[in-house]
């Protein structure tokens, strides 16, 4: 099955810095693959998401780029703000017989220090 | 506010009970997933329904079972609970044709003591 690892699991930044976080993925079928910001006690939301088809989406601050040859992909958030702290996950999603399955990865927590 | 709701907010029971969660999708979506989330297992897909036919199955544990009505809201069933289903189940649907996109529910947590 597929397996996803997700670094690094924390991330400190200064409010105005950028924060990078990196995602690799096993399965070569997978094709999509979204973005989650989860903050404390709340559901996760979807952020960003970007095809196989794709190597690059941005939304203002927020960019994810994709290399499907190294099968790994990266969330890019520049001029983080407090409100950016939050846990974020990365998925990797397969289509197989109808049902598209994430795998997650174990999640960033990322805190912006103002 | 994602349009998909879950009940109970909380749930707090003791060990060997048996609990029922209960989500309903967006208005106009078909799918159903159910989800577990603790802290050393991460975020795990447990079961896909799909208008009232299930489609996928994760890392579900025999003590859980799930259906969806054909009002497509669905129930997860945990029994025999033990202290380790302490965890945070959610549930997303996703927009007719497109699969991929989830959207999730608020969560229930629940607590065996």
């Amino acid at each position: 099955g597929e397996n996803v690892e997700q670094h690094p699991s924390t991330l400190s930044v200064q409010e105005g810095d950028s924060a990078v976080i990196k995602c690799t993925y096993s399965d070569s079928a997978s094709n999509y693959f979204p973005w989650y910001k989860q903050e404390l006690g709340k559901r996760p939301q979807l952020i960003i998401d970007i095809r196989s088809n794709v190597g690059e989406k941005k939304d203002q601050r927020i960019a994810v780029t994709l290399n499907k040859t190294a099968k790994h992909f990266s969330l890019h958030i520049t001029e983080t703000q407090p409100e950016d702290s939050a846990v974020y996950f990365c998925a990797a999603t397969p289509s197989s017989g109808g049902s598209y399955i994430p795998t997650f990865g174990r999640g960033t927590s990322l805190i912006v220090h103002p | 506010d994602s349009g998909v709701t879950q009940t109970p907010k909380h749930l707090i029971t003791a060990t060997g009970q048996r609990v029922t969660l209960r989500c309903s999708p967006r208005s106009g979506d078909l799918s159903v997933y159910w989800y577990q989330q603790s802290l050393d297992q991460g975020l795990q897909f447990l079961i896909h329904y799909y208008n009232g036919e299930e489609r996928a199955k994760g890392n579900i544990l025999e003590r859980f079972s799930a259906q969806q009505f054909p009002d497509l809201h669905s129930e997860l069933n945990l029994s025999s609970l033990e202290l380790g289903d302490s965890a945070l189940y959610f549930c997303a649907s996703s927009v007719e044709g497109r699969p991929n996109e989830q959207f999730f529910g608020p969560g229930t947590r629940l607590t065996v003591l």
